[in-house]
């Protein structure tokens, strides 16, 4: 089983709609989390970090639930540039904190 | 300030040949990563350096592969006898000392191996 899962999409989302995307991992001893973006041919770009009681930035909201072991990413008003892929990223509790990536979820907003 | 820097951004070698990717690190990011990323697949850890030591190689793929970082600055990816399968994007990320720090990325070195 991979450490981190994530819906590989891709989520057709109109323009001005709001989408949702869930990432489970399986380690429960993970302790920072964080959302990046990449967009087609480009490096990741850290979008956000993913606190214990939820955080939002602008138009994105991101959910930690340890219980269940995931984290979600909410877009609300989409715009057309948010059509990207979005990597899940969770730190094991190695010695090094060793960073796991998902695979990435894709979005495709559409005018 | 300025980012991650890598070089080249794209190098197309023959098979066989020897190659030598840079990163440059953001400046006081003593915490250097090494990844992987074949087209349309997710990024694959190579190996970690903390300052000039490497605690973590376990993701390079082969002998063929090896890192060295210089103190606390640039560090490069030599690839020996590059073979068709080694094309990818080299990412080179870098974060400030501590567990569970954003890493920041450099914008990869594209490599075609022919």
């Amino acid at each position: 089983r991979k450490e981190v899962e994530q819906d590989p999409g891709p989520f057709n989302v109109p323009e001005g709609a709001t989408v949702a995307f869930n990432c489970t991992y399986s380690n429960s001893a993970s302790q920072s989390f964080f959302w990046y973006r990449q967009d087609c041919r480009k490096e990741p770009k850290l979008l956000m970090s993913v606190y214990s009681s939820g955080n939002e930035d602008g138009r994105f909201t991101a959910q930690l639930n340890r219980a269940s072991q995931y984290i979600s990413l909410l877009i609300r008003d989409s715009k057309l540039s948010d059509s990207a892929t979005y990597l899940c990223v969770v730190v094991t509790t190695d010695s090094w904190g060793k960073l796991q990536f998902g695979a990435g979820t894709q979005v495709v907003v559409t005018p | 300030g300025a980012g991650v820097s890598q070089s080249p951004s794209n190098k197309v070698t023959e098979k066989g040949k020897d190659v030598e990717l840079r990163c440059d690190p953001i400046s006081g990011h003593t915490a250097l990563y090494w990844y992987r990323q074949r087209l349309g697949q997710g990024l694959e850890f190579l190996i970690y350096f903390q300052g000039n030591s490497a605690p973590d190689k376990s993701g390079l793929p082969s002998d063929r592969f090896s890192a060295e970082r210089t103190g606390e600055s640039v560090s490069t990816l030599t690839i020996q006898r590059t073979q068709q399968e080694d094309s990818a994007v080299y990412l080179c990320a870098s974060s400030t000392p501590g567990t569970g720090r954003a890493q920041y990325f450099g914008p990869g070195t594209r490599l075609t191996v022919l």
